[in-house]
């Protein structure tokens, strides 16, 4: 069975660094892109930015270029959405999902990570 | 990039059908096959219900249907039951290695 499990919700004060994970299992993880989606609260799905972890491939949504950074570990079958410096905009549930091509769909997603940054 | 544009909410009686419509550019949605459409239940994560405009996963019932015109691709629930209350979320590719979402429809079955 795919699974794809997020680590858990985190709370931050602004300006504080953290990186997010998302593990895939019941699947050979270095054959499918894992992506990166932002639902903010009362706002629709955005489409942060997504990684083939065989080759450390990744590619950014423009509003998110320089904001993030996409990583993965293939030895561990595990992806990462990292923050250097934290903001209170980026307060959000953060979804990671599969796909099978940069440009394609997202079939199994992940169980989401609350992120809310506040002071 | 500007979100596609999703009609912010729509309601059915259970039985009739609704359509969400998606509408972007030349650039996302008219330049590509490649819409796909997702449910979102509250608190829950997004589930895939439509892919490359038209093509159904394994276990989404017919009941959803997609199809695209132009620079607009559509969501058809035919049949509406009481547990398709849930948020719609249209996704296109937009080019250069980049995707877009809708932003969402909230379909309320009366």
């Amino acid at each position: 069975e795919v699974q794809l499990v997020q680590s858990g919700a985190e709370v931050k004060m602004p300006g504080e660094s953290l990186k997010i994970s998302c593990r895939g299992s019941g699947y050979s993880f270095t054959t499918k892109w894992i992506g990166w989606v932002r639902l903010m609260p009362g706002k629709g799905l955005e489409w942060v930015g997504i990684i083939y972890p065989r080759d450390s491939d990744t590619r950014y949504s423009p509003s998110f270029q320089g904001q993030v950074t996409i990583s993965a570990d293939k030895s561990i079958s595990t992806a990462y959405l990292q923050w250097s410096s934290l903001k209170a905009s980026d307060t959000a549930i953060y979804y990671c999902a599969r796909s099978t091509m940069v440009n394609s769909y997202f079939d199994y997603w992940g169980q989401g990570t609350l992120v809310t940054v506040s002071s | 990039q500007s979100a596609l544009t999703q009609p912010r909410s729509l309601s059915g009686s259970p039985g009739q059908s609704v359509t969400i419509s998606c509408t972007g550019t030349s650039s996302d949605v008219g330049g590509y096959n490649y819409v796909s459409w997702y449910q979102q239940h509250p608190g829950k994560a997004p589930k895939l219900l439509i892919y490359d405009v038209s093509k159904r996963p394994s276990g989404v019932p017919d009941r959803f249907s997609g199809s695209q015109s132009g620079n607009t691709a559509s969501l058809t629930i035919s049949g509406l039951q009481a547990e398709d209350e849930a948020d719609y979320f249209c996704c296109s590719y937009a080019g250069r290695y980049t995707v877009i979402f809708g932003g969402g429809t909230k379909v309320t079955v009366l």
